[in-house]
């Protein structure tokens, strides 16, 4: 079963634009969740998606958004790029049953805002 | 809100030698799980193993095992017969289903492990 891809791999950026990145979760798997890792602050929680909605939320400003198709893919949009934004982007899949749900991970984005 | 801390920033141990890595989490919730990922160079994170908080006996996958122990809140990763394979950064993970549903990871800082020829 092939993992969970992400993409770009990379992206370079400058201040004020706004970027796409894309994940496609495992075969089967319904939820999708999005981290931010920094040096300062490590990983960070974005927000999760299930059946195209958005379950859960970090604590991020609005410029970070995301959305769930169909077939389980996954997008997050981030507007007016600053120099913080900077990071690796993370992507998990889970399949989102009800007793437990392991998280895999895909390689990440890394994104350069200069 | 929860905290989970690994108060080892960096380690070393020997190839083929045993070293055990900390990790400390605070919460008052009595069902949740309990994660190690580790990152390689890559930066690609993969999971090494799962607790589940009630289960008693501690969760094994070759030579990565864990001791849990939750009344002091404790979950270490115990990796026997080191390889050059293993150096990564390792993260301890917590993670507690939501009112939503949802299930959202926290991570520790991490610990930089490097192992030795």
């Amino acid at each position: 079963k092939a993992g969970v891809t992400q993409t770009p791999r990379y992206l370079i950026k400058t201040r004020g634009q706004q970027v796409t990145l894309s994940c496609s979760p495992i075969s089967g798997h319904r939820s999708v969740s999005w981290y931010q890792q920094t040096p300062g602050q490590g990983l960070q929680f974005l927000f999760e998606y299930f059946s195209e909605t958005q379950r859960n939320k970090g604590n991020f400003p609005g410029r970070f958004s995301g959305r769930q198709f169909s077939n389980s893919r996954s997008e997050m949009n981030v507007s007016t790029l600053e120099l913080g934004d900077s990071a690796l982007y993370l992507c998990a899949s889970s399949f989102a049953g009800e007793s437990t749900d392991t998280q895999y991970f895909g390689p990440g984005t890394r994104l350069t805002v200069l | 809100a929860q905290t989970v801390t690994q108060s080892q920033p960096e380690m070393s141990v020997q190839e083929a030698e045993t070293v055990t890595l900390s990790c400390t989490y605070d919460t008052s919730e009595n069902n949740y799980y309990l994660f190690w990922y580790k990152q390689p160079p890559s930066r690609q994170m993969i999971l090494v193993i799962r607790q589940e908080a009630y289960k008693q006996q501690n969760a094994t996958e070759n030579r990565f095992s864990v001791n849990f122990q939750k009344a002091a809140k404790s979950f270490s990763l115990k990796i026997s017969d080191s390889q050059l394979g293993d150096t990564a950064m390792y993260f301890c993970a917590f993670m507690k289903r939501t009112g939503a549903g949802s299930y959202q990871l926290t991570f520790g800082k991490g610990t930089k492990l490097s192992v030795i020829p």
